[in-house]
């Protein structure tokens, strides 16, 4: 079974509006960390935002919110206030805690997002 | 300052060559992966060192060897390179307090490998 699930391959989104990004996960580790990555054309694997299971509140890093829903196992990136720039493949992984110090992440297939004028 | 820096950025290469990646890290972390991005952009961890002792060793051909000469390099040596091989190689960093799931890695520019 995947553990990491993006059913969304491509995205178009209107400049200056929002959109969502869609991940499911799968785990029987109680502890656990979600992340999202973002890699543009020039190809460099930037870091946005992480959610911890345990954590009470949705992340939240400037335009990039966290949706997370942890009873239904899911993970969504939210941008806001869409910009031309934001155009890129995103990432959603996964850390599970049972690999101690093997701090291993497990990578969906990835949302291509394109930000229209 | 480049806080992970990885070279070369791109390598192009004959079929049965043998080639070396490098990585170094200035974060101050204490581990270090390597993972390859296919054609089709799916990443998948190869290796992981954690202070120089190997901790992580997935499914890899014996033709890849990483070498940690100290915490803050990671190299990748490929011997006898296959068209297969061809892929993007990135190289990332955390500071991996065991058990915390908080560790953030960070990842390297990657290296473009072609295998001709």
């Amino acid at each position: 079974a995947q553990k990491i699930t993006q059913t969304q391959p491509g995205m178009f989104v209107q400049e200056k509006e929002a959109v969502t990004l869609d991940c499911t996960y799968d785990t029987s580790d109680p502890s656990y960390g979600l992340f999202w990555y973002k890699q543009p054309s020039s190809g460099e694997m930037i870091f946005l935002i992480y959610q911890g299971s345990y954590d009470q509140q949705n992340a939240t890093e400037g335009r990039y919110s966290l949706n997370f829903q942890k009873a239904r196992k899911s993970a969504n990136l939210v941008i806001s206030a869409s910009q031309l720039g934001d155009s890129a493949m995103y990432f959603c992984a996964m850390r599970e805690s049972n690999t101690g110090t093997a701090s291993k992440l497990t990578f969906g297939t990835g949302t291509r997002l394109q930000v229209t004028l | 300052d480049t806080a992970v820096s990885q070279t070369p950025k791109y390598l192009v290469t004959q079929m049965g060559n043998d080639k070396s990646i490098k990585c170094e890290q200035n974060l101050g972390h204490d581990t270090m992966y390597w993972y390859k991005q296919d054609s089709k952009k799916f990443l998948k961890i190869m290796f992981s060192y954690n202070n120089k002792e190997l901790i992580i060793n997935e499914t890899v051909p014996n033709r890849f060897s990483p070498k940690s000469p100290d915490k803050a390099h990671l190299n990748l040596h490929i011997n006898s390179l296959e068209l297969g091989d061809s892929a993007v190689y990135f190289c990332a960093s955390s500071q991996s307090a065991a058990g915390v799931t908080t560790d953030t890695q960070y990842f390297g520019p990657g290296t473009r490998l072609t295998v001709l």
